[in-house]
């Protein structure tokens, strides 16, 4: 079946554009979560949610980052005024409950590189 | 709050030869632990998952990963290498009572020699 999407795969922006990505989980997948990793290092957690709930965004590294996910499936991720150092693989992942130790199925991710 | 450290960046071994990635966690409730693979250009996969259940978590493509709480430890193994498998290694660690979010250590890169 079908994995976690994310579009675009790559993305240049000059520094100050604002940038939208998109996640579409496995379907019927009830959490969602938003990783960031920068070159040479691990992902490191921006935000979750449950269905359309945004439970926890206390990865969100300042207030140009914003997520969405409206109707509990597909997810945007949004960086306004986009600076250097936002420049990372931006990961989505998906899991199918919100039980203990519950597999999460990652996407390809989205490279974003601000010049 | 969690936190996982992986004690080295590289590993190079060579192909037939045992595998040992080294990794040490902190977490303030029960965790659950991981071993994610993630190939160039290619998306995380995930290895194996300890969640309370046996301490040793037999894994994919013959990896390993035996969880030792008085340590908090939770080091990969595998008796021989392929040549598939160099790739970049991440031990990730989660708390259900924090969401499920997964804290990631800094990566151990494999290489593996012919």
């Amino acid at each position: 079946g079908a994995g976690v999407s994310q579009s675009p795969r790559y993305k240049v922006a000059k520094r100050g554009q604002d940038v939208a990505l998109r996640c579409d989980p496995i379907s019927g997948h009830v959490s969602l979560f938003w990783y960031q990793q920068a070159l040479g290092q691990g992902p490191e957690f921006l935000t979750y949610f449950q269905n359309e709930a945004q439970l926890d965004k206390s990865g969100l590294p300042s207030d140009r980052f914003f997520a969405e996910r409206p109707e509990g499936s597909v997810s945007t991720l949004k960086i306004q005024r986009t600076q250097q150092e936002d420049s990372a693989v931006y990961l989505c992942a998906s899991s199918d409950r919100a039980g203990k130790g519950d597999e999460q199925f990652f996407g390809p991710g989205t490279r974003l590189t601000v010049l | 709050a969690q936190s996982v450290t992986q004690l080295d960046s590289h590993v190079s071994v060579s192909e037939g030869t045992p595998v040992l990635l080294r990794c040490n966690y902190s977490s303030s409730y029960s965790p659950s632990l991981f071993w994610y693979v993630q190939h160039p250009n290619k998306g995380l996969q995930l290895l194996l998952k300890y969640t309370s259940a046996a301490t040793l978590v037999k894994g994919i493509n013959g990896f390993e990963a035996e969880f030792k709480k008085s340590e908090t430890s939770f080091h990969l193994t595998k008796p021989s290498a392929h040549m598939s498998d160099a790739a970049e290694y991440f031990c990730v660690v989660s708390e259900w009572a924090a969401g499920n979010k997964l804290t990631f250590g800094g990566g151990t890169r494999v290489l593996v020699k012919p």
